[in-house]
């Protein structure tokens, strides 16, 4: 199947400052990208649905302005948790939608963020 | 709106036991429908799909029928190993422009020796 590469897969930071975690379509062209958030032993929240080259949709509670997200090419998305908080620590996983045929999303294997 | 829902877990088999996860869907549409699985600490993987009705999805042993007339993807496998515990995820998309999967809660499944 279809490979989407999450970067980094662990991060630690400070608080206030920014972390960017990449996802990597790669080898495939990804017009649409997802990226959730997963709480221990629960199942994933989509947070934003990114598409090539236009503004991120965020979901309803989301704060745009502290998820950054940006969609620059057909094989990568960033997100950006700015000024993070120790609440902002989670399991990040991004997704990608292949869109040739199927309607088949690929995961990459998620990026744990903690911030101290 | 459209809906997945998995049987809740802890699901706990001794190995080589027979394994079914249940799966119900609702939908406006008409849906493909998938099967991922999550080992610890991981991201999804995806492990078996299926597009239309009566199709039959397969992998690494397991297996799941798309049933239209019960709305159900119901996950199978013969003879569970220890390396399948994982949390599997049922989870549906709308064909034909739908972008989101809806997913189910998720079904912790432990094999034991």
């Amino acid at each position: 199947g279809a490979v989407v590469s999450q970067h980094p897969s662990r991060v630690i930071c400070k608080s206030g400052t920014s972390v960017k975690i990449e996802c990597r379509s790669l080898d495939f062209q990804a017009t649409t990208m997802f990226w959730y958030r997963q709480f221990p032993k629960k199942s994933l929240m989509l947070m934003a649905t990114s598409n090539e080259g236009s503004k991120a949709t965020y979901e309803q509670g989301v704060e745009k302005d502290k998820f950054l997200i940006n969609h620059a090419s057909l094989t990568l998305s960033t997100l950006t948790v700015t000024s993070a908080h120790p609440e902002d620590s989670s399991f990040y996983i991004c997704s990608a939608r292949e869109g040739t045929a199927g309607n088949t999303i690929y995961f990459g294997e998620g990026s744990w963020l903690t911030v101290v | 709106g459209d809906s997945v829902t998995q049987m809740e877990g802890p699901v706990t088999l001794s190995e080589e036991a027979f394994l079914t996860i249940n799966c119900t869907y609702t939908a406006t549409g008409y849906p493909s429908l998938f099967w991922y699985v999550q080992y610890p600490g991981e991201g999804l993987q995806l492990l078996l799909k299926a597009t239309k009705a009566d199709d039959k999805g397969s992998n690494k042993g397991f297996e799941a029928t798309y049933r239209k007339e019960t709305t159900s993807f119901h996950l199978e496998k013969g003879s569970v190993q220890v390396s399948d515990s994982a949390v599997y995820f049922c989870a549906l998309i709308l064909t034909g422009g739908g972008n989101k999967l809806t997913f189910g809660t998720g079904t912790q499944l432990k094999v034991e020796l």
